[in-house]
């Protein structure tokens, strides 16, 4: 089944470490997102992307890093610069361009947290 | 993107239709009216979009009122697996800004009771 795997699914971070998030899509969309999710919230853009070595920051996308080198990977650095980085982080995809109507697929999500 | 507002609660039987409402007054004529769904410590889930028509697909039906300024999503039989929270979306494609993301609320969170 085609979809967007996310891993891990829960990730802790130490002070002052980067961690990386992973989002692997087999759908064949262009367009990838990253969002942020804190509880009780909507989500809020951090990074996009619509073609290979291309992305554009969102939002919040100050402590965060991506990379598109491969159409099916976009994964996502939080940097330790990131102060508050206590979240759930959404991957999604879509096919065609980043302004078309189609619509997104979202993998599981990364639960991420402090030690 | 236009604003909209929706319960922040409701309740349903099993096997039973509900009707999720969403009010949209400030909705643009280029704005498609969106509704995904995200059930606990799980990623968003696509329901159904339209414009001016109603829709219908295998999870639900939208209803779009005349003057476009409310939406009613409609669920025909509830299972306990619908309940999550709801989101009405407005996105703008012509308008709405290159990135393409979708603006999410807090939306309806939905109960079903067996």
């Amino acid at each position: 089944d085609g979809g967007i795997t996310q891993s891990p699914k829960y990730l802790f971070r130490k002070e002052g470490q980067n961690v990386t998030l992973s989002c692997e899509q087999n759908l064949n969309h262009d367009a990838m997102y990253w969002y942020r999710q804190d509880p009780g919230q909507g989500l809020r853009l951090i990074y996009y992307s619509q073609i290979v070595n291309d992305f554009q920051k969102g939002d919040i996308a100050e402590g965060y890093s991506v990379s598109r080198e491969k159409k099916e990977s976009f994964p996502l650095t939080v940097t330790s610069a990131q102060k508050n980085p206590t979240a759930f982080y959404l991957c999604a995809s879509k096919a065609g361009r980043l302004y078309s109507n189609q619509p997104q697929h979202f993998g599981d999500g990364t639960r991420l947290s402090i030690l | 993107d236009a604003k909209t507002t929706q319960p922040n609660s409701m309740e349903s039987n099993e096997e039973e239709p509900v009707h999720l409402p969403c009010n949209h007054s400030t909705i643009s004529g280029t704005d498609y009216i969106h509704w995904y769904r995200q059930l606990p410590s799980q990623g968003p889930e696509y329901v159904i979009h339209g414009l001016t028509s109603n829709v219908n697909n295998r999870m639900a039906s939208l209803a779009i009122a005349e003057d476009r300024k409310s939406s009613t999503l409609i669920l025909h039989r509830a299972t306990l697996r619908d309940a999550a929270v709801y989101y009405c979306i407005l996105r703008d494609v012509l308008y709405g800004g290159s990135q393409g993301n979708l603006i999410f609320g807090k939306g309806t969170k939905l109960s079903v009771k067996p």
